[in-house]
């Protein structure tokens, strides 16, 4: 079974709202997770490095005033688009690394659609 | 940027091992070599990982040349199920806050 669950695994959402996309580790506490973007046919993006209690650190190009991260727990870290709009429109993607199996895992990933 | 080399596409026949390559010249001697997969509209699912001695799990088995500086993963029985995009990545160890880059992958196609 998934050991990162992402919520919610579709969303549409209209032009100029906010919407907030979570992602939990189920087994293991994780300190750092990390925000990917994906476009069709394209390769995963990587958005940013969330830190569990401090910071987040984006990727060159990432607006962080839009794409808000909270990684306010071992388990929990949320992305939050802004003022979304059609080009928001994507598949966001998140994971988790644990720490004891040395291994890091995805989400199954998070369908955005802004109409 | 990535640091891998893939081929843009592969087929292989259900049933057959399919082989993909993966170049990685510039790796260093901290670094592994990890696959990923990605089905579509889901997200990477861990395949395997290596540094030097070849490895073999569940799914795949993955061949690191002496030199270090190429890969392949073996897939030996094919399904239908393992038609996917399949991402080589270097990056050391799991450590600290270093995230995975993907490349373009290889798009497996099995066909039957």
């Amino acid at each position: 079974g998934a050991v990162v669950s992402q919520h919610p695994s579709r969303v549409i959402c209209k032009s100029g709202t906010s919407v907030k996309i979570e992602c939990r580790s189920l087994d293991f506490q994780a300190t750092t997770m990390f925000w990917y973007r994906q476009f069709p046919k394209q390769s995963l993006m990587l958005m940013a490095t969330s830190n569990e209690g401090s910071k987040a650190t984006y990727e060159q190009g990432v607006e962080k005033d839009k794409f808000l991260i909270n990684h306010a727990s071992l388990t929990l870290s949320t992305l939050t688009v802004t003022s979304a709009h059609p080009e928001d429109s994507s598949f966001y993607i998140c994971s988790a690394r644990d720490r004891g199996a040395n291994t890091i895992y995805f989400g199954e990933g998070s369908w955005l659609t802004v109409v | 940027d990535a640091k891998t080399t893939q081929p843009p596409s592969m087929d292989c026949a259900e049933g057959r091992a399919a082989n993909l390559p993966c170049n990685h010249s510039t790796i260093s001697g901290n670094e592994y070599v990890y696959w990923y997969r990605q089905i579509h509209s889901q997200g990477p699912q861990y395949i395997i990982h290596g540094l030097k001695n070849n490895e073999t799990n569940e799914m795949a088995s993955l061949i690191i040349t002496e030199d270090r500086k190429s890969s392949t993963l073996i897939l030996p029985h094919a399904t239908l199920r393992d038609t996917a995009v399949y991402y080589c990545i270097v990056s050391p160890r799991y450590s600290g806050n270093t995230p995975l880059v993907f490349g373009k992958g290889t798009r497996l196609s099995v066909i039957a």
